[in-house]
């Protein structure tokens, strides 16, 4: 396992349309997240698993997306109705949760990212 | 904002110097931690440090934590052109698992 995979890496797509984006984590990680970052901003934490459940939601995640996690290892975040202000990367990372020592727990392991631009 | 802050958000040095960045955070934390991402990249972990740690070293890293002050800061010694990329800090707070990351310093270093 070489890290976390996104896929794709870049999404052009026109404003009314959905998308989904695609994280493989590394397998031993039990915890994933989603991040959006636009330029010159740090990343925004938008949802979290641990396994297959979702612990954790950001308000900046409206109705519009949606993030599963169905067997607990890959996840997928979907956004309906893009509008140009969801043009950012978005990030994913895991973590290896409690499986190791308690310090470590939260160390995350990014994905290279998926940049959407929204026309 | 769920962001912390960080200082300066840009710094421009000459290769060899040192560079000091400096964050702040708003609520307790469990642990604190820098990280660094490249233009268009990912973003790599480079160190952490506990609540219950002042300060902590890596090569040519070394980071501080004042939770009194609620602020941390990491200073890379004898800096190389390859360190030129954006650092960020990010709390773990007490009350979850959630990472809040600050605004991040763009470090330019030149050769």
């Amino acid at each position: 396992d070489t890290g976390v995979s996104q896929d794709p890496r870049h999404k052009i797509t026109k404003r009314g349309q959905n998308v989904t984006f695609r994280c493989d984590p590394i397998s031993e990680h039990n915890r994933l997240y989603w991040y959006r970052q636009t330029l010159g901003q740090g990343p925004e934490f938008l949802t979290y698993f641990q396994n297959e459940a979702q612990l954790e939601k950001s308000r900046l995640l409206s109705d519009r997306f949606s993030a599963e996690r169905p067997k607990g290892s890959f996840s997928t975040l979907e956004i309906q109705r893009t509008e140009q202000g969801d043009s950012a990367m978005y990030l994913c990372a895991s973590s290896p949760g409690y499986r190791v020592r308690r310090s470590g727990a939260n160390v995350l392991t990014f994905g290279a990212g998926s940049r959407l631009t929204v026309l | 904002s769920q962001q912390g802050e960080e200082d300066p958000q840009a710094l421009s040095i000459q290769e060899g110097e040192n560079a000091t960045m400096n964050c702040s955070y708003k609520t307790s934390i469990n642990n604190l931690q820098w990280y660094r991402q490249n233009s268009g990249r990912g973003l790599v972990h480079l160190i952490l440090i506990r609540s219950n740690e002042r300060e902590k070293h890596s090569g040519r890293l070394r980071v501080t934590l004042d939770t009194s002050k609620k602020s941390s800061s990491l200073l890379i010694t004898a800096s190389r052109a390859a360190d030129t990329a954006s650092y960020f800090c990010a709390s773990q707070e007490t009350s979850g698992s959630r990472l809040t990351f600050g605004e991040g310093t763009q470090l330019t270093v030149n050769p």
